[in-house]
């Protein structure tokens, strides 16, 4: 089935640091993809997304851009602010599926000031 | 935009007994919505999908009669944890698709923290 692997926590970062939190999947056709995040003592807010290859999804700084090659969706900050620490967590939606989402492990960052 | 709300944030309850938790979709209709249960430093896991006006369909190894949906309306769902153990503590969170970032997007609720004790 589908499935997404993200990579392991925690991430730990001084302020203006660039963040990388890596994400694969594995999926039959073009999943939608997803990033969402987790503040704490909160739900999950969507972040951004991106629905085919090549697209570039971006909000609030963040960026990821849907590479189908090698089936990454990989999230990029510039320059991490303390506000920025949370739990983040890639995830897709299956081509032609429901609305439901697969997710994965979810990534603890960290931005010390 | 969309917003999903959930309540309680947190409930303790005891042994044996059962614990509801509501999802709402505030400013939009909503005919399915998903509940997803989290263990701690584990991924978001689907448990069921709550079908308006019909029966939820339940994801493989979720117990039916233990996890009680329904989905009253078009805007409210409901999951009910019936004679809760210390191993149902989790937290427990519902989406609902709506409209938003240019087209269909699933909005989570806050989630709400179980504890069993």
């Amino acid at each position: 089935g589908d499935s997404v692997t993200q990579m392991e926590g925690p991430v730990t970062l001084s302020e203006e640091a660039f963040l990388t939190i890596n994400c694969t999947y594995t999926a039959t056709g073009y999943p939608s993809l997803f990033w969402y995040v987790q503040y704490p003592g909160e739900g999950l807010q969507l972040l951004l997304k991106a629905t085919k290859a090549d697209d570039k999804g971006s909000n609030k700084g963040f960026e990821a851009t849907y590479r189908k090659e090698t089936t990454s969706f990989h999230l990029e900050k510039g320059s991490v602010q303390v506000s920025d620490s949370a739990v983040y967590f890639c995830a897709l939606r299956s081509q032609g599926g429901s609305e439901k989402l697969v997710f994965g492990k979810g990534t603890k960052l960290t931005v010390n000031p | 935009g969309a917003v999903v709300s959930q309540h309680p944030s947190r409930v303790i309850c005891k042994s044996g007994t059962s614990v509801k938790i509501e999802c709402r979709s505030l400013d939009f209709q909503a005919t399915t919505m998903f509940w997803y249960r989290q263990f701690p430093k584990q991924s978001l896991m689907l448990m069921a999908t709550s079908n308006e006006g019909s029966k939820a369909t339940y994801e493989q190894g979720v117990e039916k009669d233990k996890f009680l949906i329904n989905h009253a309306s078009l805007t409210l769902s409901t999951l009910t944890v019936t004679s809760a153990h210390p191993e149902d503590s989790s937290f427990y969170i519902c989406s609902a698709p709506g409209q938003g970032f240019g087209g269909n997007t699933i909005y989570f609720g806050e989630g709400s923290w179980l504890t069993v004790v």
